[in-house]
Protein backbone atom coordinates (compact mmCIF):
# COMPACT_ATOMS: atom_id res chain seq x y z
CA UNK A 1 0.00 0.00 0.00
CA UNK A 2 1.66 3.36 -0.33
CA UNK A 3 2.19 5.91 2.27
CA UNK A 4 3.90 9.09 2.71
CA UNK A 5 5.49 10.16 5.80
CA UNK A 6 6.52 13.30 6.86
CA UNK A 7 8.11 13.37 10.27
CA UNK A 8 8.84 16.95 10.57
CA UNK A 9 5.34 18.30 12.48
CA UNK A 10 6.23 21.93 12.24
CA UNK A 11 9.33 23.85 11.79
CA UNK A 12 10.23 27.45 13.14
CA UNK A 13 12.88 29.59 10.81
CA UNK A 14 14.18 33.00 11.22
CA UNK A 15 13.82 34.80 7.32
CA UNK A 16 17.17 34.37 5.09
CA UNK A 17 17.70 30.88 6.48
CA UNK A 18 17.23 27.88 4.22
CA UNK A 19 15.42 24.83 5.76
CA UNK A 20 14.46 21.29 4.10
CA UNK A 21 10.69 19.69 4.63
CA UNK A 22 11.60 15.79 4.10
CA UNK A 23 9.01 13.46 2.21
CA UNK A 24 9.77 9.42 2.39
CA UNK A 25 7.53 7.38 0.54
CA UNK A 26 6.41 4.07 0.39
CA UNK A 27 5.19 2.18 -2.86
CA UNK A 28 5.24 -1.25 -4.69
CA UNK A 29 4.40 -0.05 -7.73
CA UNK A 30 7.64 0.58 -10.41
CA UNK A 31 5.98 4.35 -11.84
CA UNK A 32 4.42 6.52 -9.64
CA UNK A 33 4.22 10.21 -9.27
CA UNK A 34 5.13 12.62 -6.58
CA UNK A 35 4.11 15.59 -5.56
CA UNK A 36 4.04 18.63 -3.20
CA UNK A 37 1.47 20.86 -1.81
CA UNK A 38 1.32 24.58 -0.33
CA UNK A 39 -1.37 25.47 2.13
CA UNK A 40 -0.89 29.19 2.76
CA UNK A 41 -2.86 30.35 6.14
CA UNK A 42 -5.95 31.14 3.39
CA UNK A 43 -6.63 27.45 3.52
CA UNK A 44 -6.29 26.66 -0.27
CA UNK A 45 -3.95 24.21 -1.49
CA UNK A 46 -1.81 25.11 -4.39
CA UNK A 47 0.27 22.94 -6.37
CA UNK A 48 3.99 23.26 -6.32
CA UNK A 49 6.04 20.38 -8.22
CA UNK A 50 5.10 17.09 -10.01
CA UNK A 51 8.06 14.21 -10.63
CA UNK A 52 8.09 10.59 -12.06
CA UNK A 53 10.37 7.95 -10.69
CA UNK A 54 11.91 7.66 -13.70
CA UNK A 55 12.99 11.15 -13.58
CA UNK A 56 15.97 11.89 -10.48
CA UNK A 57 16.99 14.59 -11.51
CA UNK A 58 16.97 17.46 -8.84
CA UNK A 59 15.00 20.17 -10.10
CA UNK A 60 14.99 24.46 -9.27
CA UNK A 61 12.88 26.88 -9.54
CA UNK A 62 13.78 29.89 -7.91
CA UNK A 63 14.19 29.58 -4.33
CA UNK A 64 12.62 26.12 -4.32
CA UNK A 65 14.43 23.13 -4.97
CA UNK A 66 13.32 19.44 -4.96
CA UNK A 67 15.60 16.22 -4.41
CA UNK A 68 14.15 12.97 -5.53
CA UNK A 69 16.06 9.71 -4.36
CA UNK A 70 15.47 6.73 -5.17
CA UNK A 71 17.64 4.94 -3.30
CA UNK A 72 16.17 6.23 -0.43
CA UNK A 73 12.66 6.65 -1.22
CA UNK A 74 12.78 10.16 -0.23
CA UNK A 75 11.59 13.64 -2.15
CA UNK A 76 12.79 16.36 0.24
CA UNK A 77 11.73 20.00 -0.43
CA UNK A 78 14.27 22.82 0.02
CA UNK A 79 13.52 26.86 0.46
CA UNK A 80 16.58 29.20 0.03
CA UNK A 81 16.77 32.44 2.07
CA UNK A 82 12.96 32.02 3.40
CA UNK A 83 10.48 34.34 3.51
CA UNK A 84 8.01 35.34 5.86
CA UNK A 85 5.51 34.47 3.12
CA UNK A 86 6.62 31.27 2.77
CA UNK A 87 5.24 30.25 6.14
CA UNK A 88 2.83 27.27 5.47
CA UNK A 89 1.71 24.02 5.45
CA UNK A 90 3.67 21.67 2.98
CA UNK A 91 2.33 18.57 1.78
CA UNK A 92 4.12 15.77 0.14
CA UNK A 93 1.75 13.27 -1.95
CA UNK A 94 2.35 10.13 -3.78
CA UNK A 95 0.06 8.50 -6.77
CA UNK A 96 0.67 4.92 -8.47
CA UNK A 97 0.83 4.36 -11.63
CA UNK A 98 -0.63 0.78 -12.00
CA UNK A 99 -1.82 -0.05 -8.63
CA UNK A 100 -3.58 1.54 -5.73
CA UNK A 101 -6.31 4.00 -5.84
CA UNK A 102 -6.48 6.20 -8.56
CA UNK A 103 -6.12 9.12 -6.22
CA UNK A 104 -3.22 11.30 -4.81
CA UNK A 105 -1.72 10.09 -0.63
CA UNK A 106 -1.14 13.09 0.65
CA UNK A 107 1.73 12.64 3.51
CA UNK A 108 0.62 14.84 7.45
CA UNK A 109 1.79 17.70 6.48
CA UNK A 110 5.21 20.19 7.66
CA UNK A 111 3.46 23.37 9.02
CA UNK A 112 7.10 25.76 8.54
CA UNK A 113 6.65 29.59 10.42
CA UNK A 114 9.35 31.74 9.49
CA UNK A 115 9.75 34.30 11.64
CA UNK A 116 10.74 38.09 10.47
CA UNK B 1 -12.02 31.32 -14.58
CA UNK B 2 -13.74 29.81 -11.05
CA UNK B 3 -11.66 26.84 -11.24
CA UNK B 4 -12.99 24.30 -8.30
CA UNK B 5 -16.29 25.75 -5.89
CA UNK B 6 -17.30 24.55 -2.91
CA UNK B 7 -20.35 25.57 -0.58
CA UNK B 8 -21.25 26.46 1.88
CA UNK B 9 -17.50 27.58 3.29
CA UNK B 10 -18.64 26.95 7.13
CA UNK B 11 -21.45 24.25 8.83
CA UNK B 12 -22.10 23.61 12.37
CA UNK B 13 -24.42 20.68 12.88
CA UNK B 14 -26.28 19.05 15.52
CA UNK B 15 -25.42 15.25 16.00
CA UNK B 16 -27.87 13.25 14.00
CA UNK B 17 -28.29 15.86 11.55
CA UNK B 18 -27.42 15.77 8.00
CA UNK B 19 -26.47 18.05 5.11
CA UNK B 20 -24.61 17.92 1.66
CA UNK B 21 -20.98 19.40 0.72
CA UNK B 22 -21.73 20.68 -2.83
CA UNK B 23 -18.66 20.69 -5.34
CA UNK B 24 -18.46 21.65 -8.76
CA UNK B 25 -15.64 22.42 -11.14
CA UNK B 26 -15.17 24.24 -14.46
CA UNK B 27 -12.17 22.84 -16.02
CA UNK B 28 -13.74 19.83 -17.65
CA UNK B 29 -11.93 17.28 -16.05
CA UNK B 30 -13.47 14.00 -15.58
CA UNK B 31 -11.97 13.00 -12.01
CA UNK B 32 -13.11 14.64 -8.83
CA UNK B 33 -12.00 14.03 -5.12
CA UNK B 34 -13.10 14.30 -1.22
CA UNK B 35 -10.71 14.87 0.91
CA UNK B 36 -10.84 15.24 4.63
CA UNK B 37 -7.86 17.45 6.64
CA UNK B 38 -7.59 16.61 10.12
CA UNK B 39 -4.62 18.42 12.74
CA UNK B 40 -1.99 15.93 12.33
CA UNK B 41 -3.20 13.54 9.86
CA UNK B 42 -2.65 15.66 6.60
CA UNK B 43 -5.46 15.04 4.06
CA UNK B 44 -7.67 11.65 3.56
CA UNK B 45 -9.37 10.59 0.86
CA UNK B 46 -13.19 9.87 1.84
CA UNK B 47 -14.38 9.16 -1.69
CA UNK B 48 -13.51 9.59 -5.45
CA UNK B 49 -14.89 9.57 -8.72
CA UNK B 50 -12.18 8.56 -11.32
CA UNK B 51 -15.05 9.76 -14.20
CA UNK B 52 -18.70 10.42 -14.67
CA UNK B 53 -20.43 7.70 -14.16
CA UNK B 54 -18.09 5.82 -11.27
CA UNK B 55 -17.40 6.21 -7.30
CA UNK B 56 -15.02 4.31 -5.15
CA UNK B 57 -14.13 4.55 -1.78
CA UNK B 58 -11.05 6.08 -0.31
CA UNK B 59 -9.42 5.85 3.09
CA UNK B 60 -12.20 6.78 5.05
CA UNK B 61 -15.66 6.19 3.72
CA UNK B 62 -17.59 5.66 6.51
CA UNK B 63 -20.63 7.77 7.53
CA UNK B 64 -20.64 9.21 3.90
CA UNK B 65 -22.39 9.10 1.03
CA UNK B 66 -20.79 10.95 -3.02
CA UNK B 67 -23.17 11.63 -5.94
CA UNK B 68 -21.66 12.23 -9.54
CA UNK B 69 -24.26 13.97 -10.57
CA UNK B 70 -22.44 15.10 -13.69
CA UNK B 71 -19.01 15.60 -15.01
CA UNK B 72 -19.62 18.92 -13.37
CA UNK B 73 -20.61 18.32 -9.95
CA UNK B 74 -19.76 15.73 -7.29
CA UNK B 75 -21.52 15.73 -3.86
CA UNK B 76 -20.43 14.59 -0.30
CA UNK B 77 -23.52 13.52 2.07
CA UNK B 78 -23.14 13.07 5.82
CA UNK B 79 -26.65 10.92 6.95
CA UNK B 80 -26.18 11.43 10.34
CA UNK B 81 -23.48 13.38 11.53
CA UNK B 82 -21.14 12.73 14.06
CA UNK B 83 -19.05 14.88 16.45
CA UNK B 84 -15.71 12.56 14.81
CA UNK B 85 -16.61 14.51 11.41
CA UNK B 86 -15.74 17.52 12.76
CA UNK B 87 -13.13 18.33 9.59
CA UNK B 88 -12.03 20.56 7.00
CA UNK B 89 -13.62 19.17 3.72
CA UNK B 90 -11.60 19.64 0.31
CA UNK B 91 -13.23 19.32 -2.87
CA UNK B 92 -10.19 18.48 -6.11
CA UNK B 93 -10.54 17.50 -9.65
CA UNK B 94 -7.79 16.42 -11.98
CA UNK B 95 -7.85 14.62 -15.56
CA UNK B 96 -8.24 11.47 -15.55
CA UNK B 97 -4.73 10.62 -15.89
CA UNK B 98 -2.93 9.59 -12.35
CA UNK B 99 -0.06 11.77 -12.95
CA UNK B 100 -2.12 14.87 -13.13
CA UNK B 101 -2.11 17.44 -10.53
CA UNK B 102 -5.34 18.31 -8.24
CA UNK B 103 -7.11 21.93 -8.24
CA UNK B 104 -8.39 22.25 -4.75
CA UNK B 105 -11.39 24.20 -3.74
CA UNK B 106 -11.01 26.48 -1.09
CA UNK B 107 -12.73 24.23 1.59
CA UNK B 108 -15.82 23.69 4.47
CA UNK B 109 -15.00 23.63 7.75
CA UNK B 110 -17.66 21.52 9.54
CA UNK B 111 -18.70 21.24 13.28
CA UNK B 112 -20.57 18.67 14.57
CA UNK B 113 -21.68 19.23 18.21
Amino acid sequence: AQKVTQAQTEISVVEKEDVTLDCVYETRDTTYYLFWYKQPPSGELVFLIRRNSFDEQNEISGRYSWNFQKSTSSFNFTITASQVVDSAVYFCALSEAHTGRRALTFGSGTRLQVQP
Amino acid sequence: NAGVTQTPKFQVLKTGQSMTLQCAQDMNHNSMYWYRQDPGMGLRLIYYSASEGTTDKGEVPNGYNVSRLNKREFSLRLESAAPSQTSVYFCASSESRRDEKLFFGSGTQLSVL
